[in-house]
């Protein structure tokens, strides 16, 4: 059984440009996590998704950021107008159930130039 | 949200156990113990989690106190393998299943 991938895993834009960071759950969960980890800090939360829902997005910057789990695909954390700050390793985790043990993915590392 | 408060740091020998405390003094009845650990910057790796009893898997043993207000992770026999960022987190009920990572210890298995 598959973990959760990410992709891609290192990702590179320059400033003003926009980040698609994508995760797709562990087969047969419905339920995403998007935290970021800045560098040298820990992990926060940003956003909680069900299927076509956004459950919590209490993390989530008020601008420039948005997430969403369609129907079909993966999740998608999008990212507009770039800034340096935004540079982090952002994890996906996913849970079979709401409120279930969440297994993250490998991370995309993004670096804004 | 319940805190949790962990040691910064920690030493273990290679091949002896490693004895991880958590310390959740405001943690409420319903509230899950979870255990995550971070090699090297990777994706957290889910360890263990409980509510009240004692649990035990392939990975670690957790020791939850009676009074659930502080918890044990025991790695039982350290690999250098060990070494990473141990989060003890207090999963509450009311936030959606969020994570709330502190800063956790620091692990360091040394041979």
């Amino acid at each position: 059984n598959a973990g959760v991938m990410q992709n891609p895993r290192h990702l590179v834009r320059r400033r003003g440009q926009e980040a698609r960071l994508r995760c797709s759950p562990m087969k047969g969960h419905s339920h995403v996590y998007w935290y970021r980890q800045l560098p040298e800090e820990g992990l926060k939360f940003m956003v909680y998704l069900q299927k076509e829902n956004i459950i919590d997005e209490s993390g989530m910057p008020k601008e420039r950021f948005s997430a969403e789990f369609p129907k079909e695909g993966p999740s998608i954390l999008r990212i507009q107008q770039v800034v340096r700050g935004d540079s982090a390793a952002y994890f996906c985790a996913s849970s079979l159930r709401d409120r279930d043990t969440q297994y993250f993915g490998p991370g995309t590392r993004l670096t804004v130039l | 949200d319940a805190k949790t408060t962990q040691p910064t740091s920690m030493d273990c020998a290679e091949g002896r156990a490693a004895n991880l405390p958590c310390n959740h003094s405001t943690i409420s009845g319903n509230e899950y113990v979870y255990w995550y650990r971070q090699i090297h910057s990777q994706g957290p790796q889910y360890i263990i989690h409980g509510l009240k009893n004692n649990e035990t898997n392939e990975m670690a043993s957790l020791i939850i106190t009676e009074d659930r207000k502080s918890s044990t992770l025991i790695l039982p026999h350290a690999t250098l393998r060990d070494t990473a960022v141990y989060y003890c987190i207090v999963r509450v009920e009311s936030n959606t299943g969020k994570l709330i990572f502190g800063q956790g210890t620091t692990l360091q298995v040394k041979p």
